[in-house]
């Protein structure tokens, strides 16, 4: 079974600077699709980058970006300049060909002002 | 990005009632989702549900739980005789034509007394 581990349950960062957090998932899967979901406080779930699997280039959008280690298993998510609007949970999941959403623990992050 | 609805926002039921969620995509989808967030845990898939049936479930989609799509763009998940343990954030997705990301509603905040 498919399993995603988030093994940073928080994680802080200064505003303006950049943090990463990590995400590591398992499968025996060849093909499958990578997906970080930020959740405020209002508990909306908003889709903030994708990354496919068969692609070798990391996914970029705007200040977010990731870091797709195939081999090793993990996608971690880098966010530069840190605002204090970035402050929420963090999901990393994993969909395979039924396209099934698989969450990890989910990070939240703090933005020090 | 494809917008999806849910109401209501927030549902109060007794143990014992039925409850019907409700999911309004705002354009033509054909994959649909159901998920739920139990305060504090992780996110679960429930239920995939294409071209009017439903097509992937889990473990936690026992009996209990319905999905229907009644008249062609409501999407409905019918909990009946609801349990305490069925209080948690329920989430509908949908994915857009031609794509795999999932774009989420805004959530039903489910509480059972």
């Amino acid at each position: 079974a498919q399993t995603v581990t988030q093994s940073q349950p928080e994680m802080s960062v200064q505003e303006a600077e950049t943090v990463t957090l990590s995400c590591t998932y398992d499968t025996s899967e060849s093909d499958y699709y990578l997906f970080w979901y930020k959740q405020p406080p209002s508990r909306q779930m908003i889709l903030v980058i994708r990354q496919e699997a068969y692609k070798q280039q990391n996914a970029t959008e705007n200040r977010f970006s990731v870091n797709f280690q195939k081999a090793a298993k993990s996608f971690s998510l880098k966010i530069s300049d840190s605002q204090l609007g970035d402050a929420a949970m963090y999901f990393c999941a994993f969909a395979d060909s039924n396209y099934q959403l698989i969450w990890g623990a989910g990070t939240k992050l703090i933005i020090k002002p | 990005e494809p917008e999806v609805t849910q109401t209501p926002s927030h549902q109060v039921t007794q143990m014992g009632q039925e409850v019907i969620l409700r999911c309004v995509p705002i354009s033509n989808h054909l994959y649909f989702y159901w998920y739920r967030q139990i305060l504090g845990q992780k996110v679960e898939f429930l239920v995939s549900f294409y071209n009017n049936e439903i097509s992937e479930k889990s473990e936690i989609f026992d009996d209990q739980f319905s999905v229907e799509r009644p008249d062609g763009s409501n999407f409905t998940l019918k909990i009946r005789s609801t349990k305490l343990e069925d209080s948690a954030m329920y989430f509908c997705a949908i994915t857009g034509l031609d794509s795999y990301e999932q774009y989420f509603g805004p959530g039903t905040r489910l509480t059972v007394t």
